[in-house]
């Protein structure tokens, strides 16, 4: 069975700190890893991970995914308030679906 | 601006009583998605279409019907509501990349908040 886990399941830090979150899955035929964020509303899409692109950055975010462990982090620097959330972690195995994890609940503290 | 709309931000309804979720993306995308999120438990696929007409169960499927009649609609059918489907309901679409053939990202609506009573 497709599984995909996320850790750890709540996270609080200072504004300023550094936190990586975790995100390890077994899926068969693995296509893409995708994060997102979720505050109070929609998940709004982070970065896609696949084969030919394992790493991203986007400001004070980043990803790699780790195909020999089949897992990924996600880092954050310089964490804000703003950056409370949920974060979600999502496989894409074959075509169609996508897997996701429970998710990390980071709560940044001023 | 991609855009995934749901029908309703909250809804209050009785055991029993028979519930339409609506979702509507103006993306011309292939694929829609019905996910119901609960705490702990992270987001649980229950149906997904990936053509007109076209569905397939996802991972908890009981008690839950879809209907995809227009590629731009997807619509959640509780047939017989219970207290167990109070959760929050997401719609999601997304489309094929030509190139690679990989589902590209998934875009979400902004959930429904269901309790049933």
């Amino acid at each position: 069975e497709d599984k995909v886990v996320q850790s750890p399941l709540s996270l609080v830090v200072h504004e300023g700190d550094t936190v990586t979150l975790n995100c390890s899955y077994e899926v068969t035929n693995f296509r893409s890893l995708l994060w997102y964020k979720q505050e109070k509303k929609a998940p709004t899409f982070l970065f896609m991970l696949t084969s030919s692109g394992i790493e991203k950055k986007s400001g004070r975010l980043s990803s790699i995914l780790d195909k020999k462990e089949l897992s990924s982090i996600l880092n954050i620097t310089a964490t804000q308030t703003g950056d409370s959330a949920i974060y979600l972690c999502a496989v894409v195995p074959g075509t169609y679906k996508y897997i996701f994890g429970t998710g990390t609940r980071l709560k940044v503290l001023a | 601006d991609v855009k995934v709309t749901q029908s309703s931000r909250y809804l209050v309804k009785r055991t029993g009583e028979k519930v339409f979720l609506e979702c509507v993306q103006d993306m011309d995308h292939e694929n829609m998605f019905w996910y119901r999120q609960d705490p702990g438990l992270g987001l649980r696929l229950i149906y997904f279409s990936y053509d007109v007409k076209m569905k397939e169960k996802g991972d908890i499927p009981e008690g839950y019907s879809v209907s995809r009649e227009k590629k731009e609609r997807f619509s959640l059918i509780l047939e017989s509501a219970s207290t167990n489907q109070t959760s929050m309901y997401l719609c999601a679409s997304s489309r094929l990349s030509g190139g690679t053939g990989l589902n590209t990202e998934a875009f979400f609506g902004q959930g429904t908040r269901l309790t049933v009573v």
